[in-house]
């Protein structure tokens, strides 16, 4: 177990719909990380949040948006969903400082069904 | 841009067998990550490297952070049924601590 803790599991929804996924960091964790992986493909990097303020975008569609509350959890919002979003999203937390601030430990991740 | 090259893509494996993988880039990197993920599941961070020509074992693996700061190995010994899975290799790209990602090592368990 991680620490890392999203809700759902698995989400199943029709095109056109928006959802929310959730995290929480680890304890004392300030970095919040968001991925998508899609089938059999690699771990797209979404979207980095550190204590409440994004930090960095990756190749995060307009339809997407993210926050990091004061309490450190983030929610990942899905807009106008299409049949390609379907994919397992992850999100990830890292420690605040120093060189093991690089390593970042993984939820169990949510399994999005656009049908 | 940064990129990592994972190679092999895939490897059948047959078990008692040791494997080694690598992932190696155009540009130097200050710490290497291996991580291993089961389907469905989150990847689990395996081992972190921090300095050239570290080598760091965690049980049956053994990871290298090669000399030249621009690869790193990791090797499996006796693999097992539970070794299955996509082993990642990962390196910071800057100071905001986002990480990029190789394509992944496929280890597949020979029938």
């Amino acid at each position: 177990d991680s620490g890392v803790t999203q809700t759902p599991k698995h989400l199943i929804t029709a095109t056109g719909q928006r959802v929310t996924l959730r995290c929480s960091p680890r304890s004392g964790d300030l970095s919040v990380y968001w991925y998508q992986q899609s089938l059999d493909q690699g771990l797209q990097f979404l979207i980095q949040y550190y204590n409440g303020e994004e930090r960095a975008k990756g190749n995060i569609l307009e339809r997407f948006s993210a926050q990091q509350f004061p309490d450190l959890h983030s929610e990942l919002n899905l807009s106008s969903l299409e049949l390609g979003d379907s994919a397992l999203y992850f999100c990830a937390s890292s420690f605040r400082t120093g060189e093991s601030a690089n390593e970042q430990f993984f939820g169990p991740g949510t399994r999005l069904t656009v049908l | 841009g940064q990129q990592l090259n994972q190679s092999p893509q895939s490897m059948f494996i047959q078990e008692g067998e040791d494997v080694s993988m690598n992932c190696t880039s155009s540009s130097i990197f200050n710490t290497w990550l291996w991580y291993k993920q089961d389907p469905g599941e989150g990847p689990v961070l395996l081992i972190a490297l921090y300095k050239a020509g570290e080598l760091t074992s965690n049980g049956r693996l053994t990871a290298q952070f090669g000399i030249t700061r621009k690869d790193s190995f990791l090797n499996i010994s006796a693999s097992i049924p539970s070794d299955v899975g996509i082993y990642f290799c990962a390196g910071p790209k800057d100071s905001n601590y986002q990480l990029i990602w190789g394509a992944g090592t496929k280890l597949i368990i020979k029938p």
